[in-house]
């Protein structure tokens, strides 16, 4: 069962306009959680980190968001650019764990 | 700048061949890792490392084997390469879990195609 859970799959918005990509997950006890960035046919990047504490985090246009409560986090991209279109990768770190969680991303696609 | 560097972007083999593929961090990073990344499948994870010449098995490593010889040096072998293993395939490395914040460096990826 896959402990990250990401929405929406994929999402076509056009140039300028907002988006909002979803990630639930069930990893515990939370360490931290990654958005990564992967545009295609090159290896993701990470774009910021949440850990317990956090609960908003910005780089740039880009505006991560933690509930530890609900195990939520939310990527929000504020006047999307071309460059934009990437696929959004949610990685979950659990405390003494070795291993990480994935989502499957969130494939955003930026049109003029 | 920090670099993880596949040896190879792109590779067309054939069934049954033996590939070997390469992957090399420049950041003294302990970790390293293999990943397979298919469509609506996301990044599955073959093997791993913490230490030169130590690995362990990741959640798919059928079909597969690593080497670890250098620390900065890590690499995939497929011993008799099959068509389903044809994917892309992403090595990363990170720092240690007593130091830094567990960040994934990966490479650009490299596509395998098994005919």
């Amino acid at each position: 069962k896959n402990q990250v859970e990401q929405s929406p799959q994929s999402l076509i918005i056009l140039e300028g306009k907002n988006c909002t990509l979803q990630c639930n997950y069930t990893v515990s006890p939370f360490s931290n959680l990654r958005w990564y960035k992967q545009d295609t046919g090159r290896g993701p990047v990470s774009l910021t980190i949440m850990t317990f504490s956090e609960n908003t985090k910005s780089n740039g246009r880009y505006t991560a968001t933690l509930d530890a409560d609900t195990k939520q986090s939310s990527l929000h991209i504020t006047a999307s650019q071309l460059s934009d279109s990437a696929s959004y990768i949610c990685v979950v770190s659990a405390i003494g764990y070795n291993r990480l969680a994935f989502g499957k991303g969130n494939q955003v696609v930026v049109i003029p | 700048d920090v670099k993880v560097t596949q040896s190879s972007r792109y590779l067309v083999k054939r069934t049954g061949e033996k590939v070997f593929l390469e992957c090399v961090q420049d950041m003294d990073h302990e970790n390293m890792f293999w990943y397979r990344q298919d469509p609506g499948l996301g990044l599955r994870l073959i093997y791993f490392s913490y230490d030169v010449k130590m690995k362990e098995k990741g959640d798919i490593p059928e079909g597969y084997s690593v080497s670890r010889e250098k620390k900065e040096r890590f690499s995939l072998i497929l011993e008799s390469a099959s068509t389903n293993q044809t994917s892309m395939y992403l090595c990363a490395s990170s720092a240690s879990r007593g130091s830094g914040t567990g960040e994934l460096f990966f490479g650009e990826g490299s596509r395998l195609t098994v005919l």
